[in-house]
């Protein structure tokens, strides 16, 4: 089974600070790696795909990068509708989700 | 609009079973492959069950394997999770996922919004 690793586990930021999430996989995964954003009570929402490819309708703030094993979602300018939980998935085979970065208000 | 809305969660008691339902309208359901993915609460993400747009394609968590079954009704636009011998560590938020077309194949694209499962004495 393909383990996913992300870092930190919660991060306190303010509004306007760029931010980085870091993922790694166990094995490589082949740049099949999405993003995703949850908020309290709701369901998950896809923000990236293929590692650096983002979803419709999501701002350009946000980025993905990496290959291999290794793998970044960076906020270049963070807004108050940005603090939530981030989650990487890869699927690459079957489905791995990373334990979740916690953005929380500095 | 694309939507997708889970029902039949509720409280049941450990080795007891439940059906949980995923109806979806706003696409052409026969298309897309869909999974079930849950949330144990605080926790994180977990994949559970997968099927292909036909129906002839399944795959499970280690954790699920042979209790649960994922199944499609084309005719209902419907997904189902039957859930089997429950245990404790069941419990949680399950939902609903579509996996994506093109360059979005194998990407949960579209999401339901939840339904909770509590399994407790």
């Amino acid at each position: 089974d393909i383990q996913m690793t992300q870092s930190p586990s919660t991060l306190s930021a303010s509004v306007g600070d760029r931010l980085t999430i870091s993922c790694r996989a166990s094995q490589s995964i082949n740049n099949w790696l999405a993003w995703y954003q949850q908020k309290p009570g709701k369901a998950p929402k896809l923000l990236i795909y293929k590692t650096s490819s983002l979803d419709s309708g999501v701002p350009s703030r946000f980025s993905g990068s990496g290959s291999g094993t290794e793998f970044t979602l960076a906020i270049s300018s963070l807004q108050p509708d940005d603090f939530a939980t981030y989650y990487c998935q890869q699927y690459n085979t079957y489905w791995t989700f990373g334990q979740g970065t916690k953005v929380e208000i500095k | 609009q694309v939507k997708m809305v889970e029902s039949g969660g509720g409280v049941v008691q450990p080795g007891r079973s439940l059906r949980l339902s995923c109806a979806a309208s706003g696409f052409t359901f026969s298309t897309y492959a869909m999974d079930w993915v849950r949330q144990a609460p605080g926790k994180g993400l977990e994949w559970v069950a997968f099927i292909s747009n036909d129906g002839n394609n399944k795959n499970y968590a280690d954790s699920v394997k042979g209790r649960f079954t994922i199944s499609r009704d084309k005719s209902k636009n419907t997904l189902y999770l039957q859930m089997n011998s429950l245990r404790a560590e069941d419990t949680a938020v399950y939902y609903c996922a579509r996996e994506g077309l093109a360059t979005y194949l194998r990407v949960f694209d579209v999401w339901g919004q939840g339904t909770m499962v509590a399994v407790s004495p």
